[in-house]
Protein backbone atom coordinates (compact mmCIF):
# COMPACT_ATOMS: atom_id res chain seq x y z
CA UNK A 1 0.00 0.00 0.00
CA UNK A 2 0.78 3.48 -0.05
CA UNK A 3 3.29 5.25 2.37
CA UNK A 4 1.49 7.57 4.06
CA UNK A 5 4.40 9.10 6.32
CA UNK A 6 8.05 8.88 7.30
CA UNK A 7 9.26 9.28 10.91
CA UNK A 8 5.98 8.79 12.52
CA UNK A 9 5.88 8.04 15.95
CA UNK A 10 5.05 4.17 16.23
CA UNK A 11 3.67 2.27 18.63
CA UNK A 12 3.56 -1.92 18.52
CA UNK A 13 1.61 -4.01 20.63
CA UNK A 14 0.35 -7.25 21.24
CA UNK A 15 -3.07 -9.06 20.06
CA UNK A 16 -4.94 -8.43 23.21
CA UNK A 17 -3.29 -5.57 24.76
CA UNK A 18 -4.99 -2.36 25.39
CA UNK A 19 -3.48 0.73 23.34
CA UNK A 20 -2.72 4.54 23.44
CA UNK A 21 -2.24 7.07 21.00
CA UNK A 22 -1.26 10.51 21.67
CA UNK A 23 -1.68 13.93 20.10
CA UNK A 24 -0.83 17.55 21.53
CA UNK A 25 -2.84 20.18 19.69
CA UNK A 26 -1.60 23.02 18.48
CA UNK A 27 -4.85 25.74 19.47
CA UNK A 28 -5.75 26.44 22.67
CA UNK A 29 -8.70 27.55 20.89
CA UNK A 30 -9.80 24.64 18.93
CA UNK A 31 -13.66 23.36 20.43
CA UNK A 32 -13.73 19.78 18.37
CA UNK A 33 -11.35 16.99 18.34
CA UNK A 34 -11.81 14.32 15.89
CA UNK A 35 -9.36 10.96 15.54
CA UNK A 36 -9.21 9.03 12.36
CA UNK A 37 -7.63 5.88 11.54
CA UNK A 38 -6.04 5.09 8.21
CA UNK A 39 -5.29 1.70 6.67
CA UNK A 40 -2.98 1.38 4.12
CA UNK A 41 -3.99 2.61 0.61
CA UNK A 42 -7.42 3.83 1.86
CA UNK A 43 -9.10 6.92 2.70
CA UNK A 44 -8.78 8.03 6.82
CA UNK A 45 -12.02 7.07 8.47
CA UNK A 46 -13.78 8.69 11.31
CA UNK A 47 -13.12 6.67 14.63
CA UNK A 48 -14.43 9.17 17.38
CA UNK A 49 -14.70 12.73 18.41
CA UNK A 50 -14.65 14.84 21.13
CA UNK A 51 -16.26 18.95 21.91
CA UNK A 52 -13.75 21.07 24.21
CA UNK A 53 -16.72 20.97 26.59
CA UNK A 54 -16.06 17.41 27.58
CA UNK A 55 -13.41 15.46 29.08
CA UNK A 56 -13.89 11.99 27.67
CA UNK A 57 -16.07 10.25 25.68
CA UNK A 58 -16.42 6.47 24.62
CA UNK A 59 -17.51 4.37 21.66
CA UNK A 60 -16.88 0.79 21.13
CA UNK A 61 -13.41 -0.45 22.25
CA UNK A 62 -12.25 3.01 21.78
CA UNK A 63 -12.18 6.12 24.04
CA UNK A 64 -10.70 9.95 23.51
CA UNK A 65 -9.24 11.85 26.37
CA UNK A 66 -8.98 15.75 26.18
CA UNK A 67 -6.82 17.61 28.92
CA UNK A 68 -7.16 21.48 27.51
CA UNK A 69 -4.80 22.61 30.67
CA UNK A 70 -1.74 20.69 28.94
CA UNK A 71 -3.46 20.63 25.29
CA UNK A 72 -3.05 16.83 24.79
CA UNK A 73 -5.27 14.25 22.86
CA UNK A 74 -5.23 10.40 23.75
CA UNK A 75 -7.22 7.39 21.87
CA UNK A 76 -7.56 4.59 24.06
CA UNK A 77 -8.15 1.07 22.35
CA UNK A 78 -9.36 -1.89 24.64
CA UNK A 79 -8.30 -5.39 23.36
CA UNK A 80 -6.04 -4.13 20.26
CA UNK A 81 -6.68 -6.45 17.27
CA UNK A 82 -4.72 -6.80 14.38
CA UNK A 83 -7.26 -5.08 11.99
CA UNK A 84 -6.33 -1.85 14.21
CA UNK A 85 -2.80 -1.70 12.87
CA UNK A 86 -3.33 1.64 10.84
CA UNK A 87 -2.18 4.89 10.95
CA UNK A 88 -4.14 6.85 13.53
CA UNK A 89 -4.25 10.71 13.29
CA UNK A 90 -6.24 13.69 15.07
CA UNK A 91 -7.59 16.94 13.76
CA UNK A 92 -8.73 19.96 15.75
CA UNK A 93 -11.06 22.53 14.74
CA UNK A 94 -10.47 26.29 15.64
CA UNK A 95 -12.76 28.35 17.11
CA UNK A 96 -12.50 31.30 14.89
CA UNK A 97 -15.65 31.87 13.57
CA UNK A 98 -16.41 33.33 10.65
CA UNK A 99 -14.60 31.79 7.23
CA UNK A 100 -12.44 29.84 9.46
CA UNK A 101 -15.23 27.75 11.06
CA UNK A 102 -14.75 24.93 8.05
CA UNK A 103 -11.27 24.63 9.05
CA UNK A 104 -9.59 21.51 9.96
CA UNK A 105 -5.89 20.59 11.38
CA UNK A 106 -4.81 17.24 11.17
CA UNK A 107 -1.51 16.14 13.44
CA UNK A 108 1.32 13.87 11.57
CA UNK A 109 -0.07 10.52 12.47
CA UNK A 110 1.21 7.53 15.11
CA UNK A 111 1.64 4.11 13.49
CA UNK A 112 0.49 1.28 15.15
CA UNK A 113 1.02 -2.25 14.42
CA UNK A 114 -0.41 -5.19 16.47
CA UNK A 115 1.54 -8.25 16.76
CA UNK A 116 -1.18 -11.75 16.52
CA UNK B 1 -24.78 2.77 -0.84
CA UNK B 2 -23.69 6.08 0.46
CA UNK B 3 -20.35 7.41 -0.88
CA UNK B 4 -17.32 9.47 -2.14
CA UNK B 5 -15.93 8.77 -5.28
CA UNK B 6 -13.45 10.68 -6.94
CA UNK B 7 -11.83 10.64 -10.79
CA UNK B 8 -9.66 9.78 -11.41
CA UNK B 9 -8.03 7.88 -9.14
CA UNK B 10 -4.15 8.26 -10.86
CA UNK B 11 -3.27 10.71 -12.95
CA UNK B 12 0.35 11.65 -14.16
CA UNK B 13 0.61 14.93 -15.93
CA UNK B 14 3.47 17.99 -17.07
CA UNK B 15 3.78 20.72 -15.36
CA UNK B 16 1.35 23.32 -16.62
CA UNK B 17 -1.58 21.20 -18.50
CA UNK B 18 -4.24 22.68 -16.34
CA UNK B 19 -6.56 19.19 -14.77
CA UNK B 20 -9.64 18.52 -12.67
CA UNK B 21 -10.23 16.55 -10.01
CA UNK B 22 -13.73 15.71 -9.38
CA UNK B 23 -15.22 14.62 -6.28
CA UNK B 24 -18.76 13.79 -5.75
CA UNK B 25 -21.01 12.53 -2.89
CA UNK B 26 -24.52 10.82 -3.21
CA UNK B 27 -25.34 11.80 0.90
CA UNK B 28 -26.41 15.31 0.56
CA UNK B 29 -23.43 16.52 2.88
CA UNK B 30 -23.53 19.87 3.46
CA UNK B 31 -19.34 20.18 4.13
CA UNK B 32 -16.59 19.09 1.54
CA UNK B 33 -13.40 19.58 1.81
CA UNK B 34 -10.37 18.86 -0.02
CA UNK B 35 -7.19 17.57 1.59
CA UNK B 36 -3.55 16.43 0.23
CA UNK B 37 -1.27 13.76 1.91
CA UNK B 38 2.39 13.82 1.49
CA UNK B 39 4.81 11.55 4.00
CA UNK B 40 6.25 12.88 6.96
CA UNK B 41 3.44 16.30 6.66
CA UNK B 42 -0.21 13.84 7.45
CA UNK B 43 -3.43 15.64 6.42
CA UNK B 44 -3.58 19.28 4.98
CA UNK B 45 -6.32 21.22 3.83
CA UNK B 46 -6.33 22.89 0.79
CA UNK B 47 -10.26 24.43 0.50
CA UNK B 48 -13.37 23.23 1.83
CA UNK B 49 -16.95 24.43 1.34
CA UNK B 50 -19.84 25.03 3.87
CA UNK B 51 -22.53 24.75 1.34
CA UNK B 52 -23.54 25.25 -2.10
CA UNK B 53 -21.21 28.86 -3.55
CA UNK B 54 -19.85 29.11 0.02
CA UNK B 55 -15.98 28.44 -0.26
CA UNK B 56 -12.99 29.06 2.25
CA UNK B 57 -9.21 28.05 1.75
CA UNK B 58 -7.66 25.98 4.10
CA UNK B 59 -4.17 25.92 5.04
CA UNK B 60 -2.50 25.19 1.59
CA UNK B 61 -4.76 26.73 -0.92
CA UNK B 62 -1.87 28.51 -3.02
CA UNK B 63 -2.17 26.74 -6.34
CA UNK B 64 -5.77 25.59 -6.09
CA UNK B 65 -9.19 26.56 -7.19
CA UNK B 66 -12.37 25.19 -6.06
CA UNK B 67 -15.98 25.38 -7.09
CA UNK B 68 -19.32 24.22 -5.72
CA UNK B 69 -22.30 25.19 -7.83
CA UNK B 70 -24.22 21.65 -6.62
CA UNK B 71 -24.48 20.42 -3.53
CA UNK B 72 -22.68 16.91 -4.90
CA UNK B 73 -20.20 17.74 -6.38
CA UNK B 74 -16.60 20.00 -5.14
CA UNK B 75 -14.23 19.92 -7.95
CA UNK B 76 -10.33 20.43 -7.64
CA UNK B 77 -9.15 22.19 -10.26
CA UNK B 78 -5.08 23.23 -10.92
CA UNK B 79 -4.63 25.65 -13.46
CA UNK B 80 -1.05 25.28 -13.67
CA UNK B 81 0.24 22.09 -12.40
CA UNK B 82 3.73 22.10 -10.73
CA UNK B 83 6.23 19.37 -9.18
CA UNK B 84 5.42 20.70 -5.78
CA UNK B 85 1.57 19.39 -6.11
CA UNK B 86 2.36 15.94 -6.94
CA UNK B 87 0.72 14.23 -3.73
CA UNK B 88 -2.30 12.00 -2.36
CA UNK B 89 -5.41 14.24 -2.42
CA UNK B 90 -8.53 13.39 -0.72
CA UNK B 91 -11.97 14.63 -0.91
CA UNK B 92 -14.68 14.28 2.46
CA UNK B 93 -18.07 15.05 3.03
CA UNK B 94 -20.22 15.82 6.36
CA UNK B 95 -23.44 16.43 6.78
CA UNK B 96 -22.01 19.29 8.36
CA UNK B 97 -19.32 19.90 10.38
CA UNK B 98 -20.01 20.99 13.57
CA UNK B 99 -18.52 21.12 17.08
CA UNK B 100 -19.53 18.28 18.52
CA UNK B 101 -22.85 16.16 17.17
CA UNK B 102 -24.23 12.99 16.24
CA UNK B 103 -23.54 13.98 12.45
CA UNK B 104 -19.55 14.85 11.90
CA UNK B 105 -18.25 11.55 10.74
CA UNK B 106 -16.98 12.66 7.67
CA UNK B 107 -16.57 10.23 4.60
CA UNK B 108 -12.86 10.30 2.96
CA UNK B 109 -13.05 9.15 -1.11
CA UNK B 110 -10.94 6.85 -1.94
CA UNK B 111 -7.96 9.24 -2.47
CA UNK B 112 -6.45 10.40 -6.14
CA UNK B 113 -2.41 9.86 -6.78
CA UNK B 114 -1.26 12.99 -8.59
CA UNK B 115 2.49 13.09 -10.29
CA UNK B 116 3.24 16.23 -11.98
CA UNK B 117 6.81 15.89 -14.11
Amino acid sequence: GESVGLHLPTLSVQEGDNSIINCAYSNSASDYFIWYKQESGKGPQFIIDIRSNMDKRQGQRVTVLLNKTVKHLSLQIAATQPGDSAVYFCAEKPNAGGTSYGKLTFGQGTILTVHP
Amino acid sequence: EAQVTQNPRYLITVTGKKLTVTCSQNMNHEYMSWYRQDPGLGLRQIYYSMNVEVTDKGDVPEGYKVSRKEKRNFPLILESPSPNQTSLYFCASSLFLLSGGPYNEQFFGPGTRLTVL
